[in-house]
């Protein structure tokens, strides 16, 4: 149980499109879900918090108009990624906390990963 | 701010060495920790957990104790398996009035036959 389910796995788009990625929790809810980007041989970074009816809370530095997050229901998030540019290439992943908290508050829970999209912008 | 270091990679070993990956972490109050791994081709999976200082976390074979003295939480296996061959990432998420999961850059494993 607990799958998260990531689309697509890898796009190229040219510079200026724009890039859709979506992210579902296919057997479990999710208010909250989680967007982070991965460089190479780098960690993790948060780039925000996706949260279910209200708008998402992004980390300093991240630009909200650039990353656009819609989380529409309880089981699907989106990462738009507006006129992309090469420097936006890069590995983006969306996860959500164990559905068996009730509290998603509760930092003792671990998250529930999607399997990652890698960007390219040409 | 809160923050994970762990040992660069890549760390490679023969099958059935003992495995050592070192995790510390600097956070206010009590963080829980964690360590997640990635196998290839696959998006990240919990491995273990531990929530409050001294507690060992435990899986596959994998152990890390939650040591509050040394601010780490240190990941260990006595016999690896080539099937061990992954990245594995240190993490810590501590109530910060929602929460946040903050990683480690990640210590890549290759084990050979």
């Amino acid at each position: 149980g607990a799958v998260v389910s990531q689309h697509p796995s890898w796009v190229i788009c040219k510079s200026g499109t724009s890039v859709k990625i979506e992210c579902r929790s296919l057997d479990f809810q999710a208010t909250t879900m989680f967007w982070y980007r991965q460089f190479p041989k780098q960690s993790l970074m948060l780039m925000a918090t996706s949260n279910e009816g209200s708008k998402a809370t992004y980390e300093q530095g991240v630009e909200k108009d650039k990353f656009l997050i819609n989380h529409a229901s309880l089981t699907l998030s989106t990462l738009t990624v507006t006129s992309a540019h090469p420097e936006d290439s890069s590995f983006y992943i969306c996860s959500a906390p164990n559905p068996d908290r009730v509290n998603f508050d509760s930092y003792n829970s671990p998250l529930h990963f999607g399997n990652g999209t890698r960007l390219t912008v040409t | 701010g809160d923050s994970v270091t762990q040992m660069e990679g890549p760390v490679t070993l023969s099958e059935e060495a003992f495995l050592t990956i070192n995790c510390t972490y600097t956070a206010t109050g009590y963080p829980s920790l964690f360590w997640y791994v990635q196998y290839p081709g696959e998006g990240l999976q919990l491995l273990l957990k531990a929530t409050k200082a001294d507690d060992k976390g435990s899986n596959k074979g994998f152990e890390a104790t939650y040591r509050k003295e040394t601010t780490s939480f240190h990941l260990e296996k006595g016999s690896v398996q080539v099937s061990d061959s992954a990245v594995y990432f240190c993490a810590l998420s501590r109530n910060t009035g929602g929460f946040k999961t903050i990683f480690g850059a990640g210590t890549r494993l290759f084990v050979k036959a």
